[in-house]
């Protein structure tokens, strides 16, 4: 069974530029989630998805941060205009129920930003 | 700030011993999970224990959970270098669909 994907796995930018992530969760996995991780820190959950309407948000900066999933599947996140305090990795999980802790969360291997 | 809370920060034992490491969380849950992060296999889920169980086993691993305390451990029994990761516990705050992970405890094991 092929894993959670995530591109690209590393990027670079410079301040006040823009960035964007791509997830494509496990095959029938309806809930996705994307996460940030700052270096010595636990994940972050920023917004949870079940197919493609969205669960929770609620720590998603929405005068940055975008994302959707269209048709369900594929998820991108965006960042538009970056700042230096999300330099991170930028996790990307999936699992078949809605609520993340009754059902295992698959990871991808993240995306990690560095903000200039 | 978080909902679950790992203890200690980081822990340093010798290949063959255990290691226990704690989360405590705010609110009610329904279910805790707990993940390892390495570099070399990302973020993987360990266990899950549900709020109406006390006790889990997985190979070496050894979950409980206590309600009454808001509280989980987490035991590593006969502990390999291969152990050496970050360790999370994961809650869902009032039993809703939000997952909220701890800071981790950072596991170093010597050989």
């Amino acid at each position: 069974e092929a894993g959670v994907a995530q591109s690209p796995r590393y990027k670079i930018i410079e301040k006040r530029q823009s960035v964007a992530f791509w997830c494509n969760p496990i095959s029938g996995h309806a809930t996705l989630y994307w996460y940030q991780q700052i270096l010595g820190q636990g994940p972050k959950l920023l917004i949870q998805f079940q197919n493609n309407g969205v669960v929770d948000d609620s720590q998603l900066p929405k005068d940055r941060f975008s994302a959707e999933r269209l048709k369900g599947v594929d998820s991108t996140l965006k960042i538009q205009p970056a700042k230096l305090e999300d330099s991170a990795v930028y996790l990307c999980a999936s699992s078949l129920e809605t609520s993340g802790t009754a059902d295992t969360q698959y990871f991808g291997p993240g995306t990690r930003l560095t903000v200039l | 700030s978080q909902q679950g809370e790992e203890d200690p920060q980081a822990l340093s034992i010798q290949e063959g011993e255990n290691a226990t490491m704690n989360c405590s969380y705010k609110t009610s849950i329904n279910n805790l999970q707990w993940y390892r992060q390495n570099s070399g296999r990302g973020l993987v889920h360990l266990i899950l224990i549900r709020s109406n169980e006390r006790e889990k086993h997985s190979g070496r691993l050894r979950v409980t959970l206590d309600t009454s305390k808001k509280s989980s451990s987490l035991l590593i029994t006969a502990s390999r270098a291969a152990d050496t990761a970050s360790y999370f516990c994961a809650t869902d705050p009032d039993g809703g669909f939000k997952t909220i992970f701890g800071a981790g405890t950072r596991l170093f094991v010597k050989a």
